[in-house]
């Protein structure tokens, strides 16, 4: 079955550190997200993809990046980590504007 | 711009009784509706949606939600809870013919059901 994966679940680290956050897909979709979750905030985007070497802005990019060399993967990555990033950070993927969003099982990073 | 609001933060229901989870949304222009659902350490999955057609959206594990156009609402209701409906669930709305794929969500509102 076609999932989406992220790696690694629970990360610590300290500020201002680089750290990358992984995401592959093999539902071959063009359409790949970061969101980040924490309380009374909802879900907020941080950046999308809407295929290979197109990467755009969202909410809450300040402080991260994004590449796409392929289809599959999305890494995430944080400059240097700040401890207002510790959150849940989520990659999702879809085929369409209007199809669902796939979502992997989330990062828990912590900014020391 | 485009908004979702949950309203309620928690709602509690007793086993067997129907549940109602409130979300209201604001876009300019037709929207496109969805319903998620988290349970503790996974991601969101999905539940339903609306895109355009018969208000009443029928869609996973029995629940179903009602498009009312003139409140701007899109309600999640299931006539009888289970214990193991218990979660996390975000509404989220786009705008149709965005040409973005920006998806804007609520804060959620999560779902105790009391045995």
């Amino acid at each position: 079955d076609a999932e989406i994966t992220q790696s690694p679940r629970h990360k610590i680290t300290e500020t201002g550190r680089q750290v990358t956050l992984a995401c592959h897909q093999t539902w071959n979709h063009n359409n790949m997200f970061w969101y980040r979750q924490d309380l009374g905030h909802g879900l907020r985007l941080i950046h999308y993809s809407y295929g290979v070497q197109d990467t755009n802005k969202g909410e809450v990019s300040d402080g991260y990046s994004v590449s796409r060399s392929n289809t599959e993967d999305l890494p995430l990555t944080l400059e240097s980590a700040a401890s207002s990033q510790t959150s849940v950070y989520f990659c999702a993927s879809s085929d369409t504007l209007n199809s669902p969003l796939h979502f992997g099982n989330g990062t828990r990073l912590t900014v020391t | 711009a485009q908004s979702v609001a949950q309203p309620e933060d928690q709602v509690n229901v007793a086993e067997g009784n129907p549940l109602t989870v409130k979300c209201t949304y604001s876009v300019s222009g037709n929207p496109y509706l969805f319903w998620y659902v988290q349970y503790p350490n996974r991601g969101l999955q999905f539940l339903l949606k609306y895109i355009t057609g018969d208000n009443l959206v029928k869609g996973s594990y029995g629940f179903e939600a009602e498009f009312n156009k003139s409140q701007t609402s899109f309600h999640l209701k299931k006539p009888s809870a289970l214990v193991s409906d218990s979660a996390l669930y975000f509404c989220a709305v786009i705008r149709a013919g965005a040409g973005s794929y920006q998806l804007t969500f609520g804060k959620g509102t999560k779902l105790s059901v009391i045995p």
